[in-house]
């Protein structure tokens, strides 16, 4: 079974600054999907950026990007230019892209705060 | 574009009652819809992934008869918690998948909070 692991409960970083969310996964899949996904108080969870595994190059959404490393089985979240608006939990979470498995498997999470 | 709803976003009810929650796809067909449970401060964990037309999945642990699962249309699914206890309590969230080409991602709904008294 695939495992996700949030190895930080919680962040902060200063308003502007840049921060770094780590994750790791262990899967024995080599074709399969990542995201991150944010949860602001509200609860509502929102797709912040996703990574298709067979895709060497970086995906980048605005001042969010990641940095997977396919081998070492990581995928870290990188914030840049922090805005109060980032403050949320952050999940991250992997799926397999066999046909019919498409259920996501979610780290424990990291609480961010901005710090103002 | 990928809204998905959930109705009620809170319900409070007496211990042995059944509660329904809605989970709507509002601007796409969703064929897979999945229910997830969430305690406080903690990771949401899977609890059925939901097919239209086709009995749900249950993942291991999850109690079927109790936490009942009705993808009716390819925009509703229904999570219906029979005689709920306490320790039902949670954070309900659904969330819904497309079907076809390169879509792979789930969204999700705003969720339920669910207390039993």
């Amino acid at each position: 079974a695939q495992t996700v692991t949030q190895s930080q409960p919680e962040m902060s970083v200063q308003e502007a600054e840049t921060v770094t969310l780590s994750c790791t996964y262990d899967t024995s899949e080599s074709d399969y999907y990542l995201f991150w996904y944010k949860q602001p108080p509200s609860r509502q969870m929102i797709l912040v950026i996703r990574q298709e595994a067979y895709k060497q190059q970086n995906a980048t959404e605005n001042r969010f990007s990641v940095n997977f490393q396919k081998a070492a089985k990581s995928f870290s979240l990188k914030i840049s230019d922090s805005q109060l608006g980032d403050a949320a939990m952050y999940f991250c979470a992997y799926r397999s892209s066999d046909f019919g498995n498409e259920k996501l498997t979610f780290g424990t999470g990291t609480r961010l705060t901005i710090i103002p | 574009g990928a809204v998905v709803s959930q109705h009620p976003s809170r319900v409070i009810c007496k211990s042995g009652t059944s509660v329904k929650i809605e989970c709507r796809s509002l601007d796409f067909q969703a064929t897979t819809m999945f229910w997830y449970r969430q305690f406080p401060k903690q990771s949401l964990m899977l609890m059925a992934t939901s097919n239209e037309g086709s009995k749900a999945t249950y993942e291991q642990g999850v109690e079927k008869d109790k936490f009942l699962i009705n993808h009716a249309s390819l925009t509703l699914s229904t999570l219906t918690v029979t005689s709920a206890h306490p320790e039902d309590s949670s954070f309900y969230i659904c969330s819904a998948k497309t079907s076809g080409g390169s879509t792979d991602t789930q969204y999700f709904g705003p969720g339920t909070r669910l207390t039993v008294l």
